[in-house]
């Protein structure tokens, strides 16, 4: 079965660079999750997007953007990349806001 | 703001034995779901089993069951007949139910090792 798909997997930038990282949701899913998890840390939720409309917002820093396409896919953008910004992103998706959350393998993010 | 709260953030069990993770959450709302997480050293986040909280039916999965006790907010995972692929950091997570947001919350993890 076709599962979530995000690219690249690895990403290594320096400080006060910009980087985007792209999530494919399941077929037919229409909801995008985004989560950051940082070293030894517990995902924290981001950003989500339902229809291609935002459906909520958490901890996501004002130099973090994201948006859904009509395909379904979802971009984020980091810019001014700090060190602290250095973790694991994933997406994550779901038919629908009620159902099963679905987790991409992750996009490991490293800032120099 | 809903909490969840995993205060063993290491465990051991041999292959073969049976291990309790724990795991506590606070929140006001009585619609919700609880989920355990499976993160390897791969990374990958999969999803072990998930509770509704208005049933009543501790859900299992094979080797793995919960103990959900709604009243005590507690939601703690049992791995029966451990073996070497359990070995992993395990988080519990909370989703609101109903209107608004349903991004997940979660603990902040325990690491399992499983001894041979």
């Amino acid at each position: 079965a076709a599962g979530v798909i995000q690219s690249p997997r690895h990403l290594i930038k320096e400080k006060r660079e910009t980087a985007t990282l792209k999530c494919y949701p399941i077929p037919r899913h229409d909801t995008v999750y985004w989560y950051q998890q940082g070293p030894g840390q517990d995902p924290q939720f981001l950003i989500s997007f339902y229809e291609k409309m935002q459906s909520d917002k958490g901890s996501i820093p004002d130099r973090f953007s994201a948006q859904q396409f009509s395909d379904y896919h979802s971009e984020l953008n980091m810019s001014s990349l700090e060190l602290g910004d250095s973790a694991l992103y994933f997406c994550a998706s779901s038919l629908g806001r009620h159902n099963e959350q679905f987790f991409g393998p992750g996009t490991r993010l490293t800032v120099l | 703001a809903q909490t969840v709260t995993q205060s063993q953030p290491e465990m051991s069990v041999q292959e073969a034995e049976t291990v309790t993770l724990s795991c506590t959450y606070d929140t006001s709302e009585s619609d919700y779901y609880l989920f355990w997480y499976k993160q390897p050293p791969s990374r990958q986040m999969i999803l072990v089993i998930r509770q509704e909280a208005y049933k009543q039916q501790n859900a299992t999965e094979n080797r793995f069951s919960v103990n959900f006790q709604k009243a005590a907010k507690s939601f703690s995972l049992k791995i029966s007949d451990s073996q070497l692929g359990d070995a992993a950091m395990y988080f519990c997570a909370y989703r609101r139910e109903g209107a608004g947001s349903y991004q997940l919350t979660f603990g902040k993890g325990t690491k399992l090792s499983v001894i041979p």
